[in-house]
């Protein structure tokens, strides 16, 4: 299968700023990324589904202007966490989905991100 | 809309003894179905995934799955599991490759725990 990188795999911030998470496909281009939410002991959430130099769609209830979502290549996309909150921490899953099949029928995960803001 | 149930929260079996993991899913056209697993704080793997043809599906590490579209199920099976396959199992339903790309909606998920 295709290989996607999620980084960083942890990260710890306090409260009132920033953390961006970066989420690459490393063999193939990846035209549509979408972005999850885990909660512990919870399924995954979508929060957004970005297409590649276009802006992201996010789900009902997804703040736009906190989870800044840039995806300006087809190998790149960042999830920024703007003036992040305790009730922000969780763990952040990014997938993405190429244009050439098999990979067009399939989206390929990265290890995640998990967020404790302190 | 479309939507995952998992019935099982939590599973407990011997290991070498067989496992089956429910799914039944909504959707209101020919799904794409996905099994994955997880390991604690980690990413998602893909066990298997069914996409057309064949409604038996082989999976890795010896998971296969079956679609029973009168029953609107997927479940997951395994003839003798062992203590490595302790994880959280998600099933998941996307619509394919139109309308945006293939938005997987998922299930709660099923804890398994696997005694020695």
């Amino acid at each position: 299968g295709a290989v996607v990188s999620q980084h960083p795999s942890r990260v710890i911030c306090k409260s009132g700023t920033s953390v961006k998470i970066e989420c690459r496909s490393l063999d193939f281009q990846a035209t549509t990324m979408f972005w999850y939410r885990q909660f512990p002991k919870q399924s995954l959430m979508l929060m957004a589904t970005s297409n590649e130099g276009s802006k992201a769609t996010y789900e009902q209830g997804v703040e736009k202007d906190k989870f800044l979502i840039n995806h300006a290549s087809l190998t790149l996309s960042t999830l920024t966490v703007t003036s992040a909150h305790p009730e922000d921490s969780s763990f952040y899953i990014c997938s993405g989905q190429g244009v050439d099949l098999p990979r067009r029928t399939e989206a390929f995960f990265g290890q995640g991100t998990r967020l404790t803001v302190v | 809309a479309q939507s995952v149930t998992q019935p099982d929260i939590h599973i407990t079996v011997s290991e070498g003894a067989s496992l089956e993991l429910r799914c039944n899913y909504s959707y209101g056209a020919t799904p794409y179905l996905f099994w994955y697993v997880q390991s604690p704080g980690q990413g998602l793997q893909l066990l298997l995934k069914y996409f057309s043809g064949d409604t038996l599906v082989q999976g890795i590490k010896g998971f296969e799955a079956e679609f029973k579209r009168s029953q609107s199920s997927f479940n997951l099976r395994k003839p003798s599991v062992h203590w490595s396959d302790a994880a959280e199992y998600f099933c998941a339903v996307g619509g394919g490759v139109t309308g945006g790309g293939n938005k997987l909606t998922f299930g709660t998920g099923t804890q398994l725990k696997v005694e020695l």
